[in-house]
């Protein structure tokens, strides 16, 4: 157990919907990054919030969002869902902005038909 | 931007022998090459990292080496046991205040045959 939560484990939803992911990172983590990892594309990064603030970003679609909480979760916002958004979303925590050690979570197997 | 290819995407060992997975990266300004394994459905697992300013490092039955001239890092796995079986990552990174986004490569399936 790496101490990174996300919920929820899976989520199956049909497309044109929008959905929420959410990120617990390590107690005192302040750096947030999320992963897609689809069986075509590997894994790829997608965006990393520090102490709030948006830091670094990957190929994230414009029909994603993120945000990173006061109290340090995290929430990855996917809209106008398509069948190739189909994936796993890690999220992955480290100590602060330049720390390179990341601890990855569980993931959430999302599922679009 | 940073791109990482690694090789083989398959490799089947005999239990006991040892496994060699090998990856080069393009950004000559990354400092940062962790290995992840990632069994079925799970999350991928640190197993070990290297830092630009060192050339070797060991741990146990895993070793991973680093070439910044020739730009390529591998991983070295000894006695390989079944449990050994996975897929494994290796990623690149240049940790700095812009950030520390992890560049993976493509993974290893490690089959290890009892």
């Amino acid at each position: 157990d790496s101490g990174v939560t996300q919920t929820p484990k899976h989520l199956i939803t049909a497309t044109g919907q929008r959905v929420t992911l959410r990120c617990s990172p390590r107690s005192g983590d302040l750096s947030v990054y999320w992963y897609q990892q689809s069986l075509d594309q590997g894994l790829q990064f997608l965006i990393q919030y520090y102490n709030g603030e948006e830091r670094a970003k990957g190929n994230i679609l414009e029909r994603f969002s993120a945000q990173q909480f006061p109290d340090l979760h995290s929430e990855l916002n996917l809209s106008s869902l398509e069948l190739g958004d189909s994936a796993l979303y890690f999220c992955a925590s480290s100590v602060d902005l330049q720390a390179d050690t990341q601890y990855f979570g569980p993931g959430t197997r999302l599922t679009v038909l | 931007g940073e791109n990482v290819e690694q090789h083989p995407s398959t490799l089947s060992v005999q239990e006991g022998d040892s496994a060699v997975i090998k990856c080069t990266y393009s950004d000559s300004a990354s400092n940062y090459f962790p290995w992840y394994k990632q069994e079925l459905g799970k999350r991928p697992q640190l197993i070990i990292d290297i830092r630009s300013n060192v050339g070797e490092k060991k741990d146990q039955r895993i070793a991973v080496t680093l070439n910044k001239t020739a730009k390529h890092f591998s991983l070295h796995i000894t006695e390989t046991q079944p449990e050994d079986s996975a897929v494994y990552f290796c990623a690149a990174s240049r940790a700095n205040n812009a950030g520390n986004m992890l560049t993976f490569g493509g993974g290893t399936r490690l089959m290890v045959k009892p």
